[in-house]
């Protein structure tokens, strides 16, 4: 089985400050990862992924994750918070060893950056 | 020329009632995916087709029936709608590669669907 935990319900931060969501994964195979993020009324745009290679990959607006294979873990990133990403953001896990390419994802995340 | 496109954007109807969700892709993808997203924000895949052929079917009641006439449509048709299948249903699309893995995924608009 594989899951996504988000710890953090809501994210508040100060524009031009740095900005991290959290997010832990559990799979039993190895991981591919991604963040997507999703505004009022809209559908998801994917950020980012990890398939393999280096550990830090840089997605659109800016943004980047680090994968941790030790402690499970992809946090997305940015240096430089804009009101404008102000949205849900969901990290998501498929484990390359399952049927299906299911993609499960966590509970979101709100980011809210503050003028 | 939008990738993946869903109808309609919102559905309201009454208990009891059939309805169906359209979804298309013009990616070229081979896989297609319906998830649910419920009133907390929380996505959950229904199913998964591959060229066609169902390969997820998360234990969603059979009130819910996928039809994939080709690989670029996944519609969704749901009977005897009831109050609990309130939520926004997005269509999703991605494509295969070697050694069974599989792009990321893009994601349609999503539907809103209201029961009353």
């Amino acid at each position: 089985a594989q899951s996504v935990a988000q710890p953090e319900d809501q994210v508040n931060v100060a524009e031009g400050n740095p900005l991290t969501v959290k997010c832990t994964y559990s799979v039993s195979g190895n991981p591919y990862l991604f963040w997507y993020v999703q505004y009022p009324n809209r559908g998801l745009q994917f950020l980012l992924k990890y398939i393999t290679g280096d550990n830090l990959v840089k997605g659109s607006y800016g943004f980047e994750a680090e994968f941790n294979k030790s402690q499970t873990s992809f946090h997305l990133k940015k240096p430089s918070a804009l009101v404008s990403d102000s949205a849900l953001y969901f990290c998501a896990v498929r484990d390359v060893g399952a049927a299906g390419n299911k993609l499960t994802f966590g509970g979101g995340t709100r980011v809210l950056v503050k003028p | 020329d939008t990738a993946v496109s869903q109808t309609p954007k919102y559905l309201v109807t009454q208990m009891g009632n059939d309805k169906s969700i359209k979804c298309e892709q013009n990616l070229g993808h081979d896989t297609m995916y319906w998830y649910k997203q419920d009133s907390k924000k929380f996505l959950k895949i229904m199913f998964s087709y591959n060229n066609k052929e169902l390969i997820i079917n998360e234990t969603v009641p059979n009130r819910f029936s996928p039809k994939s006439p080709d690989k670029a449509h996944l519609n969704l048709h749901i009977n005897s709608l009831e109050l609990g299948d309130s939520a926004v249903y997005f269509c999703a699309s991605s494509q295969r590669y070697g050694g069974g893995r599989n792009t990321e995924a893009f994601f349609g608009q999503g539907t809103r669907l209201t029961v009353v």
